[in-house]
This record gives structure tokens, C-alpha cells and sequence, in this order.
């Protein structure tokens, strides 16, 4: 069965540290995608990265970097020098595709709230 | 460009009581969820549809039922609220399984 798993619940870091928020994630497909989305305070919910899973090479855009681990089934994310509008919830997100029963569901994790203080 | 918009942005219902949410998409995305968002919870999949004719249960389905007659339309009914739905939801569409979604605005959904 699909699951994803922050363990994380709450962060709290002062700005300019780095943080790593986790993701752990479930699944017998051997095809899949994993998402992970920003929700502000303001509470849209914004995409920030996809990975399949054929890809393992890690990611960086700016100060956010994604490690992605399939002999872990892990898939983190951290943001280098955090600032404070860097604070919100996190969710990652799994999908499953080529020919899985669930094709088409996505499933997320419980959330990570992240708070930066100046 | 629209997106995913959701109508109503807010509710109040009295127990008992019916409605439908809105959700409607130009993308002419084939996938389409809902979601219900409770404080600081996650987001869990009510229902969800792959294409117009078809529909799936998510994992909190008890109590909704969807439809999905066309592309762009995915409503969610509540047929008999309970103060349990007092939740955010959101609709959000994809074009495939391998892409991102987008997400409506929310509804914010009081029961009492």
C-alpha cells in the first residue's frame, strides 16, 4: 500500500541555519513519483519538486537541495541559510503509475511545519 | 488562466444539513482530487477521478460522494454534515500521474 511518513511534526530554527525535513515513503510499485509542496501561511499549497523513480541524482535550486534515497525510501529536503519566509508547512507526496491499481492516487505525508525566528 | 477554482471559499452548515462544493478546472487535466486538510493534520484523499466516467475512493470517503460527468467539473457532496466535516478542502487537478498538481484555493467548511 502507498504510504509517506514525516515524522517530523514541528521545526524551529533561527534564521540562516540549514534544516532537513524527512520523508519516508511506501510503495510496491517499482514506478513512482514523489512531490514535495511548500503551504504558506496564507494556505495555498505550492509545487516545488517531482522525482520519478528511475532518477536518483539529487537536486539543488538555490538555497533548497533534495536527497533522494531509494534503498532507504527516503526522500529529504533541505534548505540551506533558512530565512523566515522559508517558514510554512511542508508535505511530501507519493504517486504511483505503470499499471499499479492505484495509478492516479496521490497520497501525502502528515506535514512538517517549519518556523524560522529572526 | 483560472487553474483550479473552488467554490465556495467559505461555509457554515448546520448537522444535518447538505451541499455541494464546487470544483472546476481549465487545464483540461484528466486526474482531479479531493482533499480535506484538518488543523495541523495532513492532507487526506477524500475521493479522487483518473477521467470523466471515473471515480475512486480515497481514504477518508464515508460521508462524501463525487461525480464526474465531465472534465473540467469534480464536485464533492456532503449529504448529511456532521461537526467531524468541519475541515479545509481542496481540490486539486493533474494531467498525468508523472506530473504536479494544482490546487484550488480551499474551502473552508464550519459544521455546527
Amino acid at each position: 500500500a502507498q504510504k509517506v511518513t514525516q515524522a517530523q511534526t514541528e521545526i524551529s530554527v533561527v534564521e540562516k541555519e540549514d534544516v532537513t525535513l524527512d520523508c519516508v515513503y511506501e510503495t510496491r510499485d517499482t514506478t513512482y513519483y514523489l512531490f514535495w509542496y511548500k503551504q504558506p501561511p496564507s494556505g495555498e499549497l505550492v509545487f516545488l519538486i517531482r522525482r520519478n523513480s528511475f532518477d536518483e541524482q539529487n537536486e539543488i535550486s538555490g538555497r533548497y537541495s533534495w536527497n533522494f534515497q531509494k534503498s532507504t525510501s527516503s526522500f529529504n529536503f533541505t534548505i540551506t541559510a533558512s530565512q523566515v519566509v522559508d517558514s510554512a508547512v511542508y508535505f511530501c507526496a507519493l504517486s504511483e503509475a505503470g499499471g499499479s491499481s492505484n495509478t492516479g492516487k496521490l497520497i501525502f505525508g502528515q506535514g512538517t511545519t517549519l518556523q524560522v525566528k529572526p | 488562466n483560472a487553474g483550479v477554482t473552488q467554490t465556495p471559499k467559505f461555509r457554515i452548515l448546520k448537522i444535518g444539513q447538505s451541499m455541494t462544493l464546487q470544483c472546476t478546472q481549465d487545464m483540461n487535466h484528466n486526474y482531479m482530487y479531493w482533499y480535506r486538510q484538518d488543523p495541523g493534520m495532513g492532507l487526506k484523499l477524500i475521493y479522487y477521478s483518473v477521467g470523466a466516467g471515473i471515480t475512486d475512493k480515497g481514504e477518508v470517503p464515508n460521508g462524501y460522494n463525487v461525480s464526474r460527468s465531465t472534465t473540467e467539473d469534480f464536485p464533492l457532496r456532503l449529504e448529511l454534515a456532521a461537526p467531524s466535516q468541519t475541515s479545509v478542502y481542496f481540490c486539486a487537478s493533474r494531467r498525468v500521474s508523472n506530473t504536479e498538481a494544482f490546487f484550488g484555493q480551499g474551502t473552508r467548511l464550519t459544521v455546527v
